[in-house]
């Protein structure tokens, strides 16, 4: 029973592509979240909402950007890829204070 | 800027032992308190959450919190090989759904 679906599991791009990255959730939470992970840096969050058409910058935001028109989904989009946005992308989504659900993640190669 | 502290490992221990990891935050408010496990490979997948002092067993694995010296660890009784991965101590923001993640400490377990 998947809970939080993102679209691609792997995906390689060329640098300048406009890249969307994709995630359904089917538990009605009001939180979603994008990350990336990297070795030795852990988790960073690029963006997460609350509700929505809602959207806050997390600590890594510079080159995406997100949007959220439907409660269950939320996209993150990669304006002009680039050889560091080389990663893996973890979408979450949560209530208060459960934690997070993550999905399977996208690992994304810019080259 | 809030923070949260692990031993990145690797943390090695014979099977069938007592495998004790430990995580310390910053953030004196912290209100919600979980562990995840990651597989290589793998999306962080939550297996404890905590929210007062004490401890809360589930199955093989303890989770234990100390608001006072905020700290909290994860004990696993008779580890399995199964149970090596990385696991991510996270800590849940005192005014809003963020979470905080470790870095994570790499548990080997020893057949």
């Amino acid at each position: 029973d998947v809970k939080v679906t993102q679209s691609s599991r792997y995906l390689v791009k060329r640098t300048g592509e406009k890249v969307f990255l994709e995630c359904v959730q089917d538990m009605d939470h009001e939180n979603m979240f994008w990350y990336r992970q990297d070795p030795g840096l852990g988790l960073r969050l690029i963006y997460f909402s609350y509700d929505v058409k809602m959207k806050e910058k997390g600590d890594i935001p510079e080159g995406y950007s997100v949007s959220r028109e439907k409660k269950e989904r939320f996209s993150l989009i990669l304006e002009s890829a680039s050889t560091n946005q080389t990663s893996m992308y973890l979408c979450a989504s949560s209530t208060r204070t459960y934690g997070y659900t993550f999905g399977s993640g996208t690992r994304l190669t810019v080259v | 800027q809030k923070e949260v502290e692990q031993n990145s490992g690797p943390l090695s221990v014979p099977e069938g032992a007592i495998a004790s990891l430990n995580c310390t935050y910053s953030d004196r408010g912290s209100q919600s308190f979980f562990w995840y496990r990651q597989y290589s490979g793998k999306s962080p997948e939550l297996i404890m959450s905590i929210y007062s002092n004490g401890d809360k067993e589930d199955g093989r694995f303890t989770a234990q919190l100390n608001k006072a010296s905020q700290y909290v660890s994860l004990l696993i009784r008779d580890s399995q090989p199964s149970d090596s991965a990385t696991y991510l101590c996270a800590v849940g923001l005192n005014r809003d759904d963020k979470i905080i993640f470790g870095k994570g400490t790499r548990l080997h377990i020893l057949p």
